[in-house]
């Protein structure tokens, strides 16, 4: 059973930095394209980037390019989003997801709750 | 970037009736595109793929179709567990994998 398991929920502070985290298991993490997607509070969702963990090759939504690090450790099945410089308009749901086999995206993580204040 | 248009952006229904939401795209694709149910304060669930295969599980009331820069996704007869909001995505290779802005279905 495919399964992406997203740390805790973060309470940080304007221009701290952040990694959160997405475990996989239950299937080969090397060949398959696993990222992240955004909802703000009451919004829609919106797709950040992918990342293939075999080759590391990352796709980013240009809306998202140079304010995020997405990322794979295929050594331990793990994906992460990382923030150097947190502002309050990050506050919002972050849902790991991985994509099958170029086509749409079955499996969700469960979200992290990322808080950002001023 | 393909960038894609939802409508309506809230719809107001009952059960039993046969819902449509409609899903443009700026530039034409293949059928890379899915629809996705998600409940108040849950994790969005996959409903269709390519465009009109069903996910395995989803009930057969939900159907979709469409190709080159129209989409629909259709509930055929409204269950009360079917009030929530629904999202298109397209994954077409080359182009970031945009979600429609969402249409939220609500009780009349």
């Amino acid at each position: 059973e495919v399964q992406l398991v997203q740390s805790g929920a973060e309470v940080k502070k304007s221009g701290e930095s952040l990694s959160i985290s997405c475990k996989a298991s239950g299937y080969d993490f090397r060949y398959f394209w696993i990222g992240w997607v955004r909802q703000m509070p009451g919004k829609g969702l919106e797709w950040m980037g992918i990342t293939y963990p075999d080759d590391s090759e990352i796709r980013y939504s240009p809306s998202f390019q140079g304010q995020v690090t997405i990322s794979a450790d295929k050594s331990i099945t793990t994906a992460y989003l990382h923030w150097s410089s947190l502002k309050p308009s990050d506050t919002a749901i972050y849902y790991c997801v991985r994509q099958d086999g170029g086509s749409s995206y079955r499996h969700w993580g469960q979200g992290t709750l990322v808080t950002v204040s001023s | 970037d393909i960038q894609m248009t939802q409508s309506p952006s809230t719809l107001s229904a009952s059960v039993g009736d046969r819902v449509t939401i409609t899903c443009r795209a700026s530039q034409s694709f293949y059928t890379w595109l899915a629809w996705y149910q998600q409940k108040p304060g849950g994790v969005p669930k996959l409903l269709i793929l390519k465009g009109s295969v069903l996910e395995s599980g989803v009930p057969s009331r939900f159907s979709g179709s469409g190709s080159g820069t129209e989409f629909t996704l259709t509930i055929s007869s409204l269950q009360p567990d079917d009030f929530a909001t629904y999202y298109c995505q397209h994954y077409s290779s080359g182009s970031p994998h945009t979600f429609g802005q969402g249409t939220k279905l609500e009780i009349k």
